[in-house]
């Protein structure tokens, strides 16, 4: 069974640029979700889909910060414009359904350096 | 929303026993205790996970008392390749989930 593939895996762009990053989840989940993992620190869940509708949003910070999950498969998440303290590790993770006894699978994640 | 509370990190040496406890004081009726294990430069993994009682895979064990106020993973006879992060979250059972990924303890097994 193929796993959580996400693109690019590193990035480097300069402040006030866009970048966009893409997950395909594994077939059949329905919830897919964005985290946003700072350097030292556990992973920060940004966006929680289930299917190609949002269900938590709230740490996402929407001025700066999108993210879409057309025809409920793929997804996309963008920063624009980029500031440094943006500098992270982008997981993308997906389950079959969403609450406790869920496992979340991840991907490998994409590295964005922010200079 | 049930925080919990982990050591930032453990040491422990190849072939033993590592218990890694968290807390989580405000656990609600319906929240399940999952456990998380990340490596550096990789997304993490699923270890564990429970209600009550005691779960045993075939990696770990979790063992959850019956005030379910806190949570011990135990990790068998652990090796390097055991050295990682280990997250322990609470995770709500139905519709909405609400989680949160602390800081995680470092876990570093010395040969």
């Amino acid at each position: 069974e193929a796993g959580v593939a996400q693109s690019p895996r590193y990035k480097i762009i300069e402040k006030r640029q866009s970048v966009a990053f893409w997950c395909n989840p594994i077939s059949g989940h329905a919830t897919l979700y964005w985290y946003q993992q700072i350097l030292g620190q556990g992973p920060k869940l940004l966006i929680q889909f289930q299917n190609n509708g949002v269900v938590d949003d709230s740490q996402l910070p929407k001025d700066r910060f999108s993210a879409e999950r057309l025809k409920g498969v793929d997804s996309t998440l963008k920063i624009q414009p980029a500031k440094l303290e943006d500098s992270a590790v982008y997981l993308c993770a997906s389950s079959l359904g969403r609450g406790g006894g869920n496992e979340q699978f991840f991907g490998p994640g994409t590295r964005l350096t922010v200079l | 929303l049930a925080k919990t509370t982990q050591p930032i990190s453990m040491d422990s040496y190849e072939g033993q026993e590592v218990n890694i406890t968290c807390s989580h004081n405000n656990i609600a009726t319906n929240d399940y205790i999952t456990w998380y294990q990340q490596f550096p430069s990789q997304g993490p993994r699923f270890i564990i996970q429970g209600y009550k009682t005691k779960v045993t895979n075939e990696v770990a064990s979790l063992f959850i008392p019956a005030d379910r106020k806190s949570s011990t993973l135990s990790l068998p006879r652990v090796s390097l390749s055991d050295t990682a992060v280990y997250y322990c979250l609470v995770e709500e059972l139905y519709n909405f989930n609400k989680f949160y990924f602390g800081s995680g303890t470092k876990l570093n097994v010395k040969p």
